[in-house]
């Protein structure tokens, strides 16, 4: 069963942020955060992974809590383009399989 | 970044016959493959691990028999879906870990039609 909890649906307005959160509480020491996207018809495209601290990459900003326990993706400036399922998975680094659970679908619009 | 390439994108056929989906990596070696079925509205469900040289471990609910994989490379898994039925219709999607602490990367799965 996947260890995240996200909300089903979301919408964001074109040109602002979009921050999606995500529930992690029984996250284990050496468990990794990733984000991952699906657009419809395509396989999942990579977003973000941290450990501990916050991440930043050129499609995104990852910020995880301290204790753990959440995090929150960012995408500065939504477009068109970005409307997807959303998936949050933890996961040990290493050859371990990801589980994915249900995302956020975020929808953005004009 | 790695890159995953699965072919074909997209394949019909009757049904009783087989089909093989094959999923490289292009620029990294993959000692470990993955491979998952998705339902429309559904999430991705692994269905299986393809290991380069070993037996592939499946899930639970998976049929081996019915869902042959083979790893026979460090760029290559196939995956062959025996005497296909129209309950078998999917979306197949692999993925490989590019590399110790890199994330894993996915293909951009097999749409499956059986008639």
């Amino acid at each position: 069963d996947a260890k995240t909890t996200q909300p089903p649906s979301m919408d964001c307005a074109e040109g602002r942020a979009a921050n999606l959160p995500c529930n992690h509480s029984t996250i284990s020491g050496n468990e990794y955060v990733y984000w991952y996207r699906q657009i419809h018809s395509q396989g999942p495209q990579y977003i973000i992974h941290g450990l501990k601290n916050n991440e930043t990459n050129e499609m995104a900003s990852l910020i995880i809590t301290e204790d753990r326990k959440s995090s929150t993706l960012i995408l500065p400036h939504a477009t068109l383009r970005d409307t997807a399922v959303y998936y949050c998975i933890v996961s040990h680094s290493g050859n371990t399989p990801l589980v994915f659970g249900k995302g956020t679908r975020l929808s953005v619009i004009a | 970044g790695a890159v995953v390439s699965q072919h074909p994108s997209w394949v019909i056929c009757k049904s009783g016959t087989s089909v093989k989906i094959e999923c490289r990596s292009l620029d990294f070696q993959a000692t470990t493959m993955f491979w998952y079925r998705q339902f429309p509205k559904q999430s991705l469900m692994l269905m299986a691990t393809s290991n380069e040289g070993s037996k592939a471990t499946y899930e639970q609910g998976v049929e081996k028999d019915k869902f042959l994989i083979n790893h026979a490379s460090l760029t290559l898994s196939t995956l062959t879906v025996t005497s296909a039925h129209p309950e078998d219709s999917s979306f197949y999607i692999c993925s490989a870990r590019g590399g110790r602490n890199q994330p894993q990367h996915f293909g951009d799965g097999t749409r499956l039609s059986i008639l």
